[in-house]
């Protein structure tokens, strides 16, 4: 069975860096074809794919915030971490991480971590 | 950047209608196109892949076809689990999501 779940403050001040961490279960990223990508959702808006890392380590980010976004992956623990720098409340959102099978899209996904930014 | 455009934005049907929402792509994304569901309070979830392949587990109810620049998502009878919003992705390339259709009881 293939779990994730996110984790990381609930709210940052603006200007912080922000560090969610994807825990999951079910599956190796050593695997060939496997990743795991963060997706994010302001309030009441659409998705926005922002990072994805792959079993060989390749790292793929959207292009209007890659100067701000770092994706790692610690395969012996068996999770992904996602940074971003210089946040703004424009960031405030739930933040997902899910399952990537080859580019066949999210299989899985966890819950979501609600992130505010705010002084 | 690819640029996925869905519609409607909005829709309104009943229980038991046929549904069909469009995803325009910007550019030729061949066959590489995702929808999925997400349901209020809840994580999106996958429903098709590679344009027309129906996820394991996922009802026939729902279809998806084209390729290209223009795909559809159809559900042939719509079940009142389905009041939800729809997305399209691009997963491949730029893996960009579209901006949604929501799906209301009419």
């Amino acid at each position: 069975q293939i779990t994730l779940k996110e984790s990381g403050p609930t709210l940052v001040k603006p200007t912080q860096t922000l560090t969610l961490t994807c825990t999951f279960s079910g599956f190796s990223l050593t695997t060939s074809g496997l990743g795991v990508g963060w997706i994010r959702q302001p309030p009441g808006k659409a998705l926005e794919w922002l990072a994805s890392i792959y079993w060989d380590d390749d790292k793929q980010y959207t292009s209007s915030l890659k100067s701000r976004l770092t994706i790692t992956k610690d395969t012996s623990n068996s999770q992904v971490v996602l940074t971003m720098t210089n946040v703004d409340p424009v960031d405030t959102a739930t933040y997902y991480c899910a399952y990537s099978l080859f580019v066949w899209g999210f299989h899985y996904w966890g819950q979501g971590a609600l992130v505010t930014v705010s002084s | 950047d690819i640029q996925l455009t869905q519609s409607p934005s909005f829709l309104s049907a009943s229980v038991g209608d046929r549904v069909t929402i469009t995803c325009r792509a910007s550019q030729d994304i061949r066959n590489n196109l995702a929808w999925y569901r997400q349901k209020p309070g809840e994580a999106p979830n996958l429903l098709i892949y590679i344009a027309s392949t129906l996820r394991t587990g996922v009802p026939t109810r729902f279809s998806g076809s084209g390729s290209g620049t223009e795909f559809t998502l159809t559900i042939t009878s719509l079940q009142p689990e389905d009041f939800a919003t729809y997305y399209c992705q691009e997963p491949n390339g730029y893996r960009t999501f579209g901006g949604g259709t929501k799906v209301e009881i009419k």
